[in-house]
């Protein structure tokens, strides 16, 4: 099974909101990623886990605030976010026997 | 450091005709290599994947690639393409170091048209 799944699939919110993002994969991986993408571009990285410790943040606003309370889970907490921050949120996870990362289907945010 | 070309961005087919979608690539180091599919609204599915064993991959859905070190290429083929096949196709590098960060192609657009 190589399933990493997202909750939810759309997320709208306002810019005072605070809203959290989820991440699930129970294939025993031990790093985890959190992407942005924006429409018709590639993924862009904002962070990575290795063995539930934050290895990677590729300089991203303190307004997303990953945590990874668990091997298989990781969230994205959003708090304040701009318009600009509407984007596809992917998660992904990789095994140790590999580089190739599988990714979940999503979530699409919208903030108004 | 790492950098991947893809030379189309957009692809234009007929159902049933090959498909060619270019990647070229740039590593310091021996590098793992993947093609993703990403259908509309969807996260990206792991067609093939290259890790320095041989060098003509076969992935799903009757996609392959070859390697060609001397060229720096890693092109993707497919003899007869579906209209499922519609969707963007990213060429994707990993230096098998480190946290296997990628690196991404811009992407390029596959178009099926019937």
């Amino acid at each position: 099974d190589t399933e990493v799944t997202q909750t939810p699939k759309h997320l709208v919110m306002g810019m005072t909101n605070k809203k959290s993002l989820k991440c699930e994969q129970h294939m025993g991986h031990r790093a985890m990623y959190w992407y942005k993408q924006k429409a018709k571009k590639p993924p862009e990285l904002m962070f990575v886990y290795s063995y539930e410790k934050l290895s990677i943040n590729e300089s991203v606003p303190s307004r997303f605030s990953p945590e990874c309370p668990n091997s298989s889970l990781l969230n994205l907490h959003l708090h304040a976010l701009q318009p600009e921050d509407s984007a596809l949120y992917l998660c992904a996870s990789k095994g140790q026997g590999g580089s190739e990362q599988y990714f979940g289907p999503g979530t699409r945010l919208t903030v108004t | 450091a790492q950098s991947v070309t893809q030379l189309d961005s957009h692809v234009s087919v007929s159902e049933g005709t090959p498909v060619l979608l270019r990647c070229n690539y740039s590593s310091s180091y021996s590098p793992s290599l993947f093609w993703y599919v990403q259908h509309p609204n969807k996260g990206l599915q792991l067609l093939l994947k290259y890790t320095s064993a041989a060098t003509l991959v076969k992935g799903i859905n009757g996609f392959e690639a070859e390697f060609k070190k001397s060229e720096t290429s890693f092109h993707l083929t497919k003899p007869s393409a579906h209209m499922s096949d519609a969707a963007e196709y990213f060429c994707v590098v990993s230096e098998n170091s480190g946290y296997s960060t990628l690196t991404f192609g811009k992407g390029t657009m596959l178009l099926v048209s019937p």
